[in-house]
C-alpha cells in the first residue's frame, strides 16, 4: 500500500523551540510538496522539490523556517525558532506524473506551539 | 486575487441530488486542475482530475473544464451523506508546476 508517511503525527512544543517534521514520499516519486493548513488562510504552499533540488521556497518565512531533502526518501521541514502563529497542520505531498501534478498526501503533522 | 476561487459555501444539499461547485483560475497558462476530497480531520485525497476542454465522467463525479473563461466545475450526482466533506479545487501552472489550491467548499449533504 504505497502511500506518504509523516512523522510525528503530532506534535506540542513551547515558543521557541526548534521544531522538525519529516516526510517519506511514495517510492518512485519525484517531486515532493509541503503545504501547512489553517482554518484562516487554508492549504499554503511553502516549498516544494523536484528530483530533490528545491524548486520554490517563497511561501516559507525565510528566517524561521527551512526545507531539505537529504536523500530521495525523505524531506525535512524545520522550524527555528516555534512561534505560536506557526500552529497549523502541515502536509507533505509526493507526486510522480510530471508535468501534470497528481499529488498525494500525507497524513499531516498537527502543531501546537505554545 | 487569489491564484485559485471557490464558491466559499457552505453548501447543503438533500441526499440523492446534485451538489455543483465551482472554481475559477487566474493565471491563464494553467494546464492541469483537480478536485480532492478533505473529510475533516484527514487529508486531501484526490478524487478527479481534468487537462482538457469538456467534461470528464467519473462514477458520480463529473468534472468540466472551461479554458477561455477559467472555469473548472465539479458535480456530484445522487448526493451520499460520504460525500460530506471539503472539496479542494487544485492547479497546476504550466510555468513553475507548483500545485495551487482554492479555499475549499464544505458540502453536508443532508440524509
Amino acid at each position: 500500500d504505497a502511500r506518504v508517511t509523516q512523522t510525528p503525527r503530532h506534535k506540542v512544543t513551547e515558543m521557541g523551540q526548534e521544531v522538525t517534521m519529516r516526510c517519506q514520499p511514495i517510492l518512485g516519486h519525484n517531486t515532493v510538496f509541503w503545504y501547512r493548513q489553517t482554518m484562516m488562510q487554508g492549504l499554503e504552499l511553502l516549498a516544494y522539490f523536484r528530483n530533490r533540488a528545491p524548486l520554490d521556497d517563497s511561501g516559507m518565512p525565510k528566517d524561521r523556517f527551512s526545507a531539505e531533502m537529504p536523500d530521495a526518501t525523505l524531506a525535512t521541514l524545520k522550524i527555528q525558532p516555534s512561534e505560536p502563529r506557526d500552529s497549523a497542520v502541515y502536509f507533505c505531498a509526493s507526486d510522480n506524473s510530471y508535468p501534470n501534478t497528481e499529488a498525494f498526501f500525507g497524513q499531516g503533522t498537527r502543531l501546537t506551539v505554545v | 486575487q487569489k491564484e485559485v476561487e471557490q464558491n466559499s459555501g457552505p453548501l447543503s444539499v438533500p441526499e440523492g441530488a446534485i451538489a455543483s461547485l465551482n472554481c475559477t483560475y487566474s493565471d491563464r497558462v494553467s494546464q492541469s486542475f483537480f478536485w480532492y476530497r478533505q473529510y475533516s480531520g484527514k487529508s486531501p485525497e484526490l478524487i478527479m482530475s481534468i487537462y482538457s476542454n469538456g467534461d470528464k465522467e467519473d462514477g458520480r463525479f463529473t468534472a468540466q473544464l472551461n479554458k477561455a473563461s477559467q472555469y473548472v466545475s465539479l458535480l456530484i450526482r445522487d448526493s451520499q451523506p460520504s460525500d460530506s466533506a471539503t472539496y479542494l479545487c487544485a492547479v497546476n501552472t504550466i510555468n513553475d508546476y507548483k500545485l495551487s489550491f482554492g479555499a475549499g467548499t464544505t458540502v453536508t449533504v443532508r440524509a
